[in-house]
């Protein structure tokens, strides 16, 4: 079955580490995103891209990176520069201006 | 930029009770809109959608929702609630104005159904 698969379903980083989380779609979507989901405040996007080898910073952006250097493939790194990591990421693929699709999430905990 | 207000944060029903949780977005132009939910431990999973036509839109069990474009408004509604339904639920807009619009997604309304 087509979807999108998050891996690791927990994480745990340490203080001044940097962790990947990784997201893959089988579905051909051209379009990725990610998001974090914290209580009470929703979804809130931190990166996004449009195409492979681009990439588009979101409302949240500072102390994570990204890449897409393919299609199905749009890992997101939480760096030692993210001050308050603790939350649940959510990756979701769309194709252009559809209703996204979302992964199962990840939940990132800190040491 | 647009953005989106849900007014009820937490919603307690009995079985058999109707629903209805509101959403407002703000916004000049024409907008494409959604439902979400999120059942216990399970992923995001689109309800239902409006992009143009008729403003009442049908979704998945038994869910639906009206547009009203003069109260800039997106209710989701259901006649009688089941213990199944609880989850929580997202509305989200996004301009429908050609090329990328970022989806902007409301702060969530857990529902909870009490058998």
């Amino acid at each position: 079955d087509g979807g999108i698969t998050q891996s690791p379903k927990y994480l745990f980083r340490k203080e001044g580490q940097n962790v990947t989380l990784s997201c893959e779609q089988n579905l051909n979507h051209d379009a990725m995103y990610w998001y974090r989901q914290d209580p009470g405040q929703g979804l809130r996007l931190i990166y996004y891209s449009q195409i492979v080898n681009d990439f588009q910073k979101g409302d949240i952006a500072e102390g994570y990176s990204v890449s897409r250097e393919k299609k199905e493939s749009f890992p997101l790194t939480v760096t030692s520069a993210q001050k308050n990591p603790t939350a649940f990421y959510l990756c979701a693929s769309s194709i252009w201006a559809r209703p996204q699709h979302f992964g199962d999430g990840t939940r990132l905990s800190i040491l | 930029a647009q953005s989106v207000s849900q007014h009820n944060h937490h919603v307690i029903l009995s079985e058999a009770a109707s629903l209805e949780l509101g959403c407002n977005y703000s916004y000049g132009g024409t907008v494409n809109l959604f439902w979400y939910v999120q059942y216990p431990g399970q992923h995001l999973q689109l309800l239902l959608k409006y992009f143009s036509g008729d403003p009442l839109v049908k979704g998945i069990k038994g869910f639906e929702a009206e547009f009203i474009k003069s109260k800039f408004s997106f209710n989701l509604r259901k006649p009688s609630v089941q213990w199944s339904d609880t989850a929580e639920y997202f509305c989200a807009v996004t301009p429908n104005s050609g090329g990328y619009q970022k989806v902007t997604f409301g702060i969530g309304t857990k529902l909870q159904v009490i058998p």
